[in-house]
């Protein structure tokens, strides 16, 4: 009964494909995140969705686009893959957007995407 | 703009010693989250204490404390009785509003290794 689940866990795929990866979350929260680890560790937040509403999008490329068919699902597609897209992909949920403790974000295991 | 600062890039302890992980902060925002997170070389993202801008007291949860100084504008970790499984990477991050949105912004991570 995995809170937060991503697959694939891995993903190797060639330049200028166009991959998907999957993010679904059993705690009935109402907002799920994309975040972006780079090769340095560092994590930064891509978009962010609340009742399958899109309220932080940061600057990404446009090839990148979220997709929130329900509120317990947040995919995220990738076109035309370049090799700077190579990072590890979290998502993660939350129960609201705030400061509170219950606002904690809880995380996905991570999904390493490498472009080749 | 928020910003978290570990200055902190690698720390090493000795097994069942105490040890603290020096996190700052900035926000202009009075109203924030506090958060530390855990990336054990596995990768996935744990969630270990939370601290809100308004507590009066420091958060505890097991052997994990924050040290909040709020004049000073830090939030340090401190592991009691380090285990050898708590070597990984740390994460501050912060909730506070940046813009329109309230998001989660970290800091560069602190490698903890615990020695035998």
């Amino acid at each position: 009964d995995t809170a937060v689940s991503q697959t694939p866990k891995y993903l190797v795929t060639q330049m200028g494909n166009d991959k998907s990866i999957k993010c679904e979350q059993n705690l009935g929260h109402d907002t799920m995140y994309w975040y972006k680890q780079d090769s340095k560790k560092f994590l930064k937040i891509m978009f962010s969705y609340n009742n399958k509403e899109l309220i932080i999008n940061e600057t990404v490329p446009n090839r990148f686009s979220p997709k929130s068919p329900d509120k317990a699902h947040l995919n995220l597609h990738i076109n035309s893959l370049e090799l700077g897209d190579s990072a590890v992909y979290f998502c993660a949920s939350a129960q609201g957007g705030g400061v509170d403790s219950t606002d904690t974000q809880y995380f996905g295991p991570g999904t390493r995407l490498t472009v080749l | 703009a928020q910003k978290i600062t570990q200055t902190q890039p690698g720390m090493f302890v000795q097994e069942k010693e105490a040890v603290t992980l020096d996190c700052t902060y900035d926000t202009s925002d009075p109203s924030y989250g506090l958060f530390w997170y855990k990336q054990p070389s596995s990768g996935e993202m744990i969630f270990l204490i939370y601290q809100g801008s308004y507590d009066q007291q420091n958060a505890t949860e097991g052997r994990y404390s924050l040290n909040f100084q709020k004049a000073r504008k830090s939030a340090n970790l401190v592991i009691s009785a380090s285990q050898l499984g708590d070597s990984a990477m740390y994460f501050c991050a912060m909730v506070s509003r940046d813009g329109s949105a309230r998001q989660l912004t970290f800091g560069s991570g602190t490698q903890l290794t615990v020695l035998p």
